[in-house]
């Protein structure tokens, strides 16, 4: 019972450097985003998929790409990695079909340092 | 355009003490979930209430319990005998309903860091 898998957990990057954040969720959802909680703040959207195939921007998306191809994954990717980057990447997915209301699953996070 | 408003950024109680989060969102979507999110110190979002737009009960889950009133757009969110172990950065959070094109986006309020001391 994975739910929604981060990976990695913790990764330093030197400032132009690039990376991409790995998400996967294993409970066939259609929606997934992206989230980044900057120290003493709350989460804020970056980018959302309603689907394979469909991606938008949420309300911080300068400096991020993001592509998906499957259902399963939701990759986030840093292409000249900038300190204001530095904070804790949350992956989420949801279900549309959910009768009950929309249940959000939320990964474990990711902490990036850019030095 | 949607807002949520934690005005709490830190409180500190006393073990036993009875505490009370404030949550006051804006919104003009008539259909809308609110949510509450704890975040211990290992930082995982640990998920505690859904509450839609439709549904004014109050719900009481051990220690916690929830008031709703949309008159006040406000979800706060009480803890009854604090323990330490409550202690944690909580969130509130509002999505509109779930769309084809919007999915389920979240909008969190800033947090309230819990202290509860022995």
């Amino acid at each position: 019972n994975a739910g929604v898998t981060q990976t990695p957990k913790f990764r330093i990057l030197k400032i132009g450097q690039s990376m991409t954040l790995q998400c996967t969720q294993d409970m066939n959802h259609n929606y997934m985003y992206w989230y980044r909680q900057d120290p003493g703040m709350g989460l804020k959207l970056i980018y959302y998929s309603v689907g394979a195939g469909i991606t938008d921007k949420g309300e911080v998306p300068n400096g991020y790409n993001v592509s998906r191809s499957t259902t399963e994954d939701f990759p986030l990717r840093l292409e000249l990695a900038a300190p204001s980057q530095t904070s804790v990447y949350f992956c989420a997915s949801s279900y549309s079909g959910d009768g009950s209301g929309n249940t959000i699953y939320f990964g474990e996070g990711s902490w990036l340092t850019v030095v | 355009a949607q807002k949520v408003t934690q005005a709490q950024t830190e409180i500190s109680v006393v073990e036993k003490e009875d505490v009370t989060l404030d949550c006051v969102y804006e919104t003009r979507d008539t259909t809308y979930y609110l949510f509450w999110y704890k975040q211990p110190p290992s930082g995982e979002l640990v998920f505690l209430i859904r509450r839609n737009s439709f549904d004014e009960q109050n719900e009481i889950s051990g220690r916690y319990s929830w008031n709703f009133q949309k008159s006040t757009s406000s979800f706060n969110f009480t803890i009854t005998a604090s323990q330490v172990v409550d202690s944690a950065v909580y969130f509130c959070a509002l999505s509109e309903a779930p769309g084809e094109t919007s999915g389920s986006r979240l909008t969190f309020g800033e947090g309230t860091q819990l202290t509860v001391n022995p």
